[in-house]
């Protein structure tokens, strides 16, 4: 079956840096888009960052965007997440999600999630 | 880009039958037909219950119900039960080639 496991979360103080994974099974990971999504604490659900099955196309959502760096290793059916000048506002739980269908724009499976908390 | 719009909250009673409205932009609902719905229980990650508008994956209950007109979603619940009490959330794709959810919709079974 799908399994989607997150790591990498912790308290980190503002301004440092984190590097989130996400090791994949049970599917061809190569075959297919990844997103990574972020819950902050008593919110809802906000879309990060995508990257294509092979890693030439990537997109963010403007709150990251220049300090988060998705990517991904084929080889190792893991998904990475490197985020920089870290804030208190990215404080949340980090999912990451396989893309389905036209665009991966389907969260398929997701993970348990991982939790980062920005605070010095 | 600004969320997709829901409603805060909606209730309802056992059996009945419930609609979450999920408002967007030509930029976003209104161009593509990647809306999906995701149900969210405390404390779990969310799961997929519709894709592409109205697809339903395989092992979701049939009483969920997706549709689309011009720039809005929705998603009807039929034969609401106590399982169904949980978070919902829309998500569509958008001309920026990035994705954006809706801020979320509770959902409490009297």
């Amino acid at each position: 079956q799908v399994q989607l496991v997150e790591s990498g979360g912790g308290v980190v103080q503002p301004g440092k840096s984190l590097r989130l994974s996400c090791a994949a099974s049970g599917f061809t990971f190569r075959d297919f888009g990844m997103h990574w999504v972020r819950q902050a604490p008593g919110k809802g659900l906000e879309w990060v960052a995508i990257i294509s099955y092979d890693e030439k196309s990537k997109y963010y959502a403007d709150s990251v965007k220049g300090r988060f760096t998705i990517s991904r290793d084929n080889s190792k059916n893991t998904l990475y997440l490197q985020m920089n000048s870290l804030r208190p506002e990215d404080t949340a739980v980090y999912y990451c999600a396989n893309g389905a269908g036209a665009a991966a724009a389907t969260f398929d499976y997701w993970g348990q999630g991982t939790r980062v908390t920005v605070s010095s | 880009q600004s969320a997709l719009t829901q409603p805060a909250s909606v209730s309802g009673s056992p059996g009945q039958s419930i609609t979450i409205s999920c408002t967007g932009t030509n930029s976003d609902i209104g161009t593509y037909n990647f809306v999906s719905w995701y149900q969210q229980r405390p404390g779990k990650a969310p799961k997929l219950i519709i894709s592409d508008v109205t697809n339903r994956p395989s092992g979701v209950s049939d009483r969920f119900s997706g549709s689309k007109s011009a720039n809005t979603a929705s998603l009807t619940i039929f034969g609401l039960q106590a399982e169904d009490e949980a978070d919902y959330y829309c998500s569509s794709y958008t001309t920026s080639r990035t994705l954006i959810f809706g801020g979320g919709t509770k959902l409490t079974v009297l």
